[in-house]
């Protein structure tokens, strides 16, 4: 079946760039998403990209898309202690009518002053 | 726009009892409903998927009987856990998704199973 990895750990200081990558298998993959995970809460998309672009851009995040290697990356500029919390990619896979996430193990993002 | 509620936000119940989770979307219609279990510092697992009017369809592993779904009309799915046990205990989260390609997901209700 389809499988999603990312690394689990991310650790950056405020004001700096915050990259978190996340590899994943299926090469019908259609659309890439990122969500955000805070504690105890339910999951918030914070953007999408179709599997036909190699980058998407929107105020400070920036999706990168490498197809030929199944690779996605999720960049944060100045990144913020708001920012602190767990990251999930997904790919959307086709499973009879209904169209399914697989999501990535998550990466904790700790944002340190 | 785009909102789901759950509902309730947190249950406490005893071994052995049921619990009904409700899922709503506030503000679309909701053709397909899916269901989400999450454990401590993990991923989401897909548990099952349900459109409106149907049977849900459940992912390998996961008991129909224990956790039964109901998606009666387009606003509202629910989840109920029966005859529940420790084991059980966990974060449950759904979405919905109307006839595009984005799911809109609820904020989760955490389960303690005592």
């Amino acid at each position: 079946g389809e499988d999603v990895e990312q690394s689990l750990f991310l650790s950056v200081r405020e004001g700096d760039s915050s990259v978190i990558n996340c590899t994943y298998t299926d090469s019908s993959s259609t659309y890439l998403y990122w969500y955000k995970q805070e504690p105890g809460a339910g999951l918030q998309l914070l953007t999408y990209i179709f599997s036909n672009m190699d980058m998407k851009q929107d105020q400070r995040l920036t999706v990168l898309l490498n197809k030929k290697d199944k690779h996605l990356s999720l960049r944060i500029a100045d990144t913020q202690t708001g920012d602190s919390a767990i990251y999930f990619c997904a790919e959307s896979s086709h499973s009879g009518s209904a169209r399914q996430l697989t999501f990535g193990s998550g990466t904790q993002l700790t944002v340190l002053p | 726009g785009a909102v789901v509620s759950q509902h309730p936000s947190w249950v406490i119940c005893k071994s052995g009892t049921s619990v009904k989770i409700e899922c709503r979307s506030l503000d679309f219609q909701a053709t397909t409903m899916f269901w989400y279990r999450q454990f401590p510092k993990q991923s989401l697992m897909l548990m099952a998927t349900s459109n409106e009017g149907s049977k849900a369809t459940y992912e390998q592993g996961v008991e129909k009987d224990k956790f039964l779904i109901n998606h009666a009309s387009l606003t509202l799915s629910t989840l109920t856990v029966t005859s529940a046990h420790p084991e059980d205990s966990s974060f449950y989260i759904c979405s919905a998704r109307a006839s595009g390609y984005e799911q809109y997901f609820g904020p989760g209700t955490r389960l303690t199973v005592t």
